[in-house]
């Protein structure tokens, strides 16, 4: 069983519509949480970062992380055919001993 | 401000070839680190400098790959010879000191191998 898993998508939303991205975990040591954002032939772009539980908003986009369930979300409200890219969820201890990331989910927002 | 600089962007090879990627991290970043990351998959760690000092190269391929970062600024990583299996794409990482969930990507360097 991996560490991280996110499911590969793709995941497929008309543009304007509420996208949830989604990671579950199995190391309870996880302390700091990112979403990354990769287009094609891009390196990952970092969109943010939480530390323990709670929510962060960042503009049109939202990071949840629920640690007793070992569960945490990126949310996307009004979304644009410029979201489409594959988002990567990555975590890390309080040691930052290593970055694991997930295998990343593909969105594609149509216009 | 410029963010992290790879080269070269693309690169095909015959397997047992050497081949060599460079990275330039951002400036002031002390800490480096070099991905592999396959199709469909999240980057993995090759190894993570803090200075000179390579702090963490558990992940990388002793036998056929090996890394430098001279005077703490810029870094190469070589593979030699190179195999098929290493078709991939090498990402080189920044980030302050102690702030390892602050990394900043470069665009990545697609290595072919024939």
């Amino acid at each position: 069983q991996k560490e991280v898993e996110q499911d590969p998508g793709p995941l497929s939303v008309p543009e304007g519509a509420i996208v949830s991205l989604n990671c579950t975990y199995s190391n309870s040591a996880f302390q700091y949480f990112m979403w990354y954002r990769q287009y094609s032939r891009k390196g990952p772009e970092l969109l943010m970062y939480t530390y323990s539980s709670g929510n962060k908003e960042d503009g049109r986009f939202t990071a949840q992380v629920d640690k007793s369930s070992k569960y945490i979300s990126l949310f996307i409200r009004d979304s644009q055919p410029s979201d489409s890219a594959t988002y990567l969820c990555a975590m890390t201890d309080t040691g930052f001993q290593k970055l694991v990331f997930g295998t990343g989910t593909r969105l594609l927002v149509s216009p | 401000e410029a963010g992290v600089v790879q080269s070269p962007r693309y690169k095909i090879i015959e397997k047992k070839q050497p081949v060599a990627f460079w990275c330039n991290p951002i400036s002031g970043h002390n800490t480096l680190y070099w991905y592999l990351q396959n199709l469909g998959q999240g980057p993995e760690l090759l190894i993570r400098y803090e200075n000179e000092e390579a702090v963490d190269d558990s992940q990388l391929p002793k036998d056929r790959f090996s890394a430098e970062r001279l005077k703490g600024v810029d870094s190469t990583l070589k593979i030699q010879p190179a195999e098929l299996g290493d078709s991939a794409v090498y990402l080189c990482a920044s980030s302050v000191s102690g702030s390892s969930y602050e990394q900043y990507f470069g665009p990545g360097t697609r290595l072919t191998v024939t």
